[in-house]
């Protein structure tokens, strides 16, 4: 089984509000990641856990806050977001976090995100 | 700066034709590159190359990574509607430390294929 889940499928929010994506796997995986995609474009990643530690922000801006509370769950809070912020949030699960060469990673089904 | 360069940016054929997508690279240390296929939602795996493994077979899909050339391509035979989608190119770098797990994703090739 190599899925990981995702929800909500959609997401609609006000500049104002504060929401959460949440990423989920059961595959005993180590590492998660956090990617966004805008439309005609390829995945830019954002965030990488490993062991429950986060180990790489790309310079994302702190109205995203991502959080591991265990070794199968992501969450990434959003909070006073653009609307330039829209896009497709993909998450992603790899077995080691890279540090095996055959690592490989899964990506979810996304969220799809608009802020208005 | 590490890059990943795909072509063509898209491509239109019909059932059964053969198709040819190419993914270019400029790395300081490589490690692997995947291919994904990417239709409406999340991109799906479809391969892994690396240094120990440099040519892979799935069904009509294969493809090969030309460590030299710093290239890799994927076949697809006998096309069939279902193959449309974005395929994706992807190649992780080994910069230690917290570089693990890093893919930097080429721009995608978009393929249609027609009945």
């Amino acid at each position: 089984d190599t899925e990981v889940t995702q929800t909500p499928k959609h997401l609609v929010m006000g500049m104002t509000n504060k929401k959460s994506l949440k990423c989920e796997q059961h595959m005993g995986h180590r590492a998660m990641y956090w990617y966004k995609q805008k439309a005609k474009k390829p995945p830019e990643l954002m965030f990488v856990y490993s062991y429950e530690k986060l180990s790489i922000n790309e310079s994302v801006p702190s109205r995203f806050s991502p959080e591991c509370p265990n070794s199968s769950l992501l969450n990434l809070h959003l909070h006073a977001l653009q609307p330039e912020d829209s896009a497709l949030y993909l998450c992603a699960s790899s077995r080691t976090g890279g540090y095996s060469s055959t690592d490989t990673q899964y990506f979810g089904p996304g969220t799809r995100l608009t802020v208005l | 700066e590490d890059k990943v360069v795909q072509s063509p940016l898209s491509l239109v054929v019909h059932e059964g034709d053969t198709v040819t997508l190419n993914c270019s690279y400029e790395v300081t240390n490589f490690r692997s590159l995947l291919w994904y296929k990417q239709e409406k939602k999340a991109p799906t795996f479809l391969f892994m190359l690396t240094s120990s493994g440099i040519e892979k077979k799935s069904g009509r899909l294969s493809s090969i990574l030309d460590k030299k050339e710093l290239s890799s391509i994927l076949n697809i035979t006998a096309t069939q509607t279902g193959d449309s989608a974005i395929y994706l190119c992807a190649v992780e770098f080994n910069a230690g430390g917290t570089s693990y797990g890093k893919l930097t994703f080429g721009q995608g090739t978009i393929l249609t294929v027609h009945p």
